[in-house]
């Protein structure tokens, strides 16, 4: 099947700083990409729907200005969490589809993100 | 509002026997729905998909069913070996592409 990567796997930082999660689609190209949340024993929260070349869509309650999000590619999305808090610290999974929407996405590994 | 149950938070069964999940919703028609496997720590790993014009899917150990009228999906997993242990995840998909995931059941199949 199709590999999705996420970089890096975790990251700590302090509050204030801004830290960068990318997601690559290795083998195929990414028409849309997803960002998921996922806070322990609770389900993926979806943040935002990106399309390559266009802007984000966000999900209602996520702040577009702190969760920046860039598809500059068929290949890459990046998520910038900016003046990280602690309450931002959670498990951020970003997923890729080739195509229509009845095709699968396809999830990354997933980022755990702490903030000190 | 939108609302997706999953049966149970866990379920434990004898290594062997069939484990049926449920997906049941409410307030939502989607055009499919996806059942996905998370171990601790990964991200999902898409199993079926189903679309709402379909009664049942099969993939090797795995048996889905749709019932749009009951708004329900049920996840069967047949011959459970201890390796199927892990969270599964439902997930309903509109035409716009977006899914909604349930919170997940956490299966433990013991030897």
């Amino acid at each position: 099947g199709a590999v999705v990567s996420q970089h890096p796997s975790w990251v700590i930082c302090k509050s204030g700083t801004s830290v960068k999660i990318e997601c690559r689609s290795l083998d195929f190209q990414a028409t849309t990409m997803f960002w998921y949340r996922q806070f322990p024993k609770q389900s993926l929260m979806l943040m935002a729907t990106s399309n390559e070349g266009s802007k984000a869509t966000y999900e209602q309650g996520v702040e577009k200005d702190k969760f920046l999000i860039n598809h500059a590619s068929l290949t890459l999305s990046t998520l910038t969490v900016t003046s990280a808090h602690p309450e931002d610290s959670s498990f951020y999974i970003c997923s890729a589809r080739e195509g229509t929407s009845y095709n699968e996405q396809f999830f990354g590994p997933g980022t755990r993100l702490t903030v000190l | 509002s939108q609302k997706i149950e999953q049966n149970s938070e866990a379920l434990n069964i004898q290594e062997g026997k069939t484990a049926t999940l449920t997906c049941n919703y409410t307030n939502y028609s989607p055009a499919y729905l996806q059942w996905y496997r998370q171990d601790p720590g990964r991200g999902p790993v898409f199993l079926l998909l189903i679309r709402e014009n379909e009664k049942e899917k099969r993939k090797e150990r795995l048996k889905v069913t749709f019932d749009t009228t009951l708004k329900q999906s049920l996840f069967h997993i047949t011959a459970s070996q201890p390796a199927d242990s892990a969270t599964y995840l439902c997930a309903l998909g509109a035409n716009a592409g977006k899914s909604t995931f349930g919170d997940g059941t956490t299966l433990t199949v013991k030897p």
